[in-house]
């Protein structure tokens, strides 16, 4: 089934540990995104790749890394987790091959990061 | 620089009466407008993409209309229903953007029984 998941969906961490955040897309899009979202407040892009081996840093300053060895998978790397690293963070993926929204985006259903 | 405002910021009606959602952007050159539903601490579902060619989408008790020239977007939701209740994104991606979007702040819409 074409998707994309995101994991874990709740995280809760102690401050200065490495963190990973998972995020795989079925539908075979070659350009995925994150966002980063705090409560109450509007989206903002951190990273994008266009494709395997393409990453970009977003609109939004962000301390966090991303890789994309596969097509399907663009996970997010905190190297030393801190309290104002605290949000919600939203992966996606656009394009049309399998997809479900054409040329718009499809989201994933975010990881609710909390940093202590 | 594109900005997206979206109108109102809340809004609160008793189930089963028609709205109107309001989106503008600043900048007319765009590539397609997409509209997302957001329930509390979820993600986002996408709801209705419109292309820049076309001027509406339609799905289910939703319409989207988007009128380019003047960066104007609308979504109406008809007979509306409880389970309506979230907030609504209107997101646009602008030609030579490569592919990002630009978000509104959200219409927070509650529909009460």
């Amino acid at each position: 089934e074409a998707d994309i998941y995101q994991t874990p969906r709740y995280l809760v961490i102690g401050t200065g540990k490495k963190i990973t955040l998972e995020c795989s897309q079925t539908m075979g899009h070659d350009k995925m995104y994150w966002y980063q979202q705090d409560p109450g407040m509007e989206l903002h892009l951190i990273h994008y790749s266009y494709g395997v081996n393409s990453t970009e840093k977003g609109d939004l300053s962000s301390e966090s890394t991303v890789s994309r060895i596969r097509t399907e998978h663009f996970p997010l790397t905190l190297e030393s987790a801190r309290p104002s690293h605290t949000s919600q963070y939203l992966c996606a993926s656009s394009g049309i091959p399998g997809t479900i929204n054409g040329y718009g985006y499809t989201f994933g259903s975010g990881t609710r990061l909390t940093v202590v | 620089k594109q900005e997206v405002t979206q109108i109102p910021a809340a809004l609160s009606v008793p189930e089963g009466e028609n709205l109107v959602l309001n989106c503008s952007f600043t900048d007319s050159a765009i590539y397609n407008l997409q509209w997302f539903r957001q329930d509390p601490g979820k993600g986002l579902t996408s709801l209705l993409l419109i292309q820049s060619s076309q001027r509406e989408q339609t799905s289910g008790r939703l319409n989207a209309s988007l009128d380019k020239s003047s960066g104007r977007s609308t979504l109406y939701i008809a007979a509306s229903q409880p389970g309506d209740s979230a907030t609504y994104l209107c997101a646009v991606r602008r030609r030579g953007s490569n592919y990002k979007l630009t978000f509104g702040k959200g219409t927070l819409l509650t529909v009460n029984p």
